[in-house]
């Protein structure tokens, strides 16, 4: 299964909306897709697991959705603190976890 | 909460061993069914994982890492470690030690330690 991301790079303002996409090449379980954020010169956070589940401390204006093949993660109104990279990744497959090739938000 | 922290060389010659430690503080590495792992990033690219372990000693790896990969576990340091043979310059990268929850995913990272494969 791969993972691919769209698009690679979005330049958006504070205050916007922002779907992120990620597809995968064949239908994979909602359990096992999760987000993850990573700002420069840091490891990548969990957001998102189970597809839509928010992970710990995570504010609820990120939110995930998606079955089958689609998935995305929503930004309802982006801080300035959002700009990064951000990751979809399934597990359970082979190997046992994947990650999309990312998608950049940038001012 | 817990913490992770990698340590090991941050220079290895072609053809050497790469070893990496990953120290968990802020809980037991024994406590809850989670599984340990390893994952790397060569500058400026994506995340590939690499393996992990669960307390227990099982692991599982990458299988296009495993022929030279070894992942073991120390419960009494509270450690687990990387260890990974015939390294190339396509080894290089930045490692991160990360725990999976009981989501499936990696909730919680190591602040990652770089390495360079040089002569």
């Amino acid at each position: 299964t791969v993972l691919t991301q769209s698009p690679g790079t979005l330049s958006l303002s504070p205050g916007e909306r922002v779907t992120l996409s990620c597809r995968a090449s064949q239908s994979v379980s909602s359990s096992y897709l999760a987000w993850y954020q990573q700002k420069v010169g840091q490891a990548p956070r969990l957001l998102i697991y189970g597809a839509s589940s928010r992970a710990t401390g995570i504010p609820d204006r990120f939110s995930g959705s998606g079955s089958g093949t689609d998935f995305t993660l929503t930004i309802s109104r982006l801080e300035p603190e959002d700009f990064a990279v951000y990751y979809c990744q399934l597990y359970g497959s082979s190997p046992l976890y994947i990650f999309g090739q990312g998608t950049k938000l940038e001012i | 909460q817990v913490q992770l922290q990698e340590s090991g060389p941050g220079l290895v010659k072609p053809s050497q061993t790469l070893s990496l430690t990953c120290t968990v503080s802020g809980g037991s590495i024994s406590s809850g069914s989670v599984y340990w792992s390893w994952i790397r990033q060569p500058a400026g690219e994506g995340l590939e994982w690499i393996g992990h372990i669960d307390t227990s000693g099982s692991s599982t790896y990458n299988p296009s890492l495993k022929s030279r990969l070894t992942i073991s576990v120390d419960t009494s340091k509270n450690q687990f470690s990387l260890r990974l043979n015939s390294v190339t310059a396509a080894d290089t990268a930045l490692y991160f030690c990360a725990r999976v929850g009981m989501t499936g995913a990696q909730d919680s990272w190591g602040q990652g330690t770089l390495v360079t494969v040089s002569s």
